[in-house]
């Protein structure tokens, strides 16, 4: 089981913003850097953001991340059909000695 | 441009030992800072963090896999390789190598293989 819990689903309309949110603990996202991920069917997952609010070169500024306490958040505004994936969080664990993963949320384009 | 392709068996015995290799091209495991991974998903579930290794050796596993795991790296073959044994139906899943970024407080996997898939039946 995951140490990382996100929504597992999340839905809205074309255009609309949504927001996912991954929740953890002092020992991950409390003290660490959190990434995020899209797996679209089929394929790997894709880096979307790194060290909390970082876009890599060619992910467009709709999607953006952020972190509070032991919460971080991923955004993703102007919605798109080609958004519908699967979404997760990533970070270092200190606790554990270990990389972890959220649960994972699905996105649906309505 | 950094592109790795995993290379292995797609199918292991039950109690048998699962041995995969991630060959990495566009860039040497040598010169880079990165630190190179495995994850794996189980058919329709999440992402599973297996461990990490430095071109110099340097290794971290996750604890509830980290008795049957081992991950090596052959740097002649810029390739590094899993192996995970005693294997059973619970480690089939789509096997993932990766480069991560150094270190812990920031980690995060910024270039993915295509997956392999890996079945455990008899």
């Amino acid at each position: 089981q995951s140490v990382l819990t996100q929504p597992p689903s999340v839905s809205a309309a074309p255009g609309q913003r949504i927001t996912i949110s991954c929740s953890g603990s002092s020992s991950n996202i409390g003290s660490n850097s959190v990434s995020w991920y899209q797996q679209l069917p089929g394929t790997a997952p894709k880096l979307l953001i790194y060290d909390t609010s970082e876009r890599p070169s060619g992910i467009p500024d709709r999607f953006s991340g952020s972190k509070s306490g032991t919460s971080s958040t991923l955004d993703i505004t102007g919605l798109q059909t080609g958004d519908e994936a699967d979404y997760y969080c990533g970070t270092w664990d200190s606790s554990l000695s270990a990389d972890v993963f959220g649960t994972g949320t699905k996105v649906t384009v309505l | 441009q950094v592109q790795l392709q995993e290379s292995g068996p797609g199918l292991v015995t039950p109690s048998e030992t699962l041995s995969l290799n991630c060959t990495v091209s566009g860039g040497s495991i040598i010169s880079s800072i990165y630190d190179w991974g495995w994850i794996r998903q189980p058919p329709g579930k999440g992402l599973e963090w297996i461990g990490r290794i430095y071109y110099r050796g340097t290794t971290s596993y996750n604890p509830s896999l980290k008795s049957r795991v081992t991950i090596s790296v052959d740097t002649s073959k810029n390739q590094f390789s899993l192996k995970l044994n005693s294997v059973t139906a619970a480690d089939t899943a789509v096997y993932y190598c990766a480069r991560q970024a150094p270190g812990t407080s920031s980690s995060y996997v910024d270039f993915w293989g295509q997956g392999t898939l890996v079945t455990v039946s008899s």
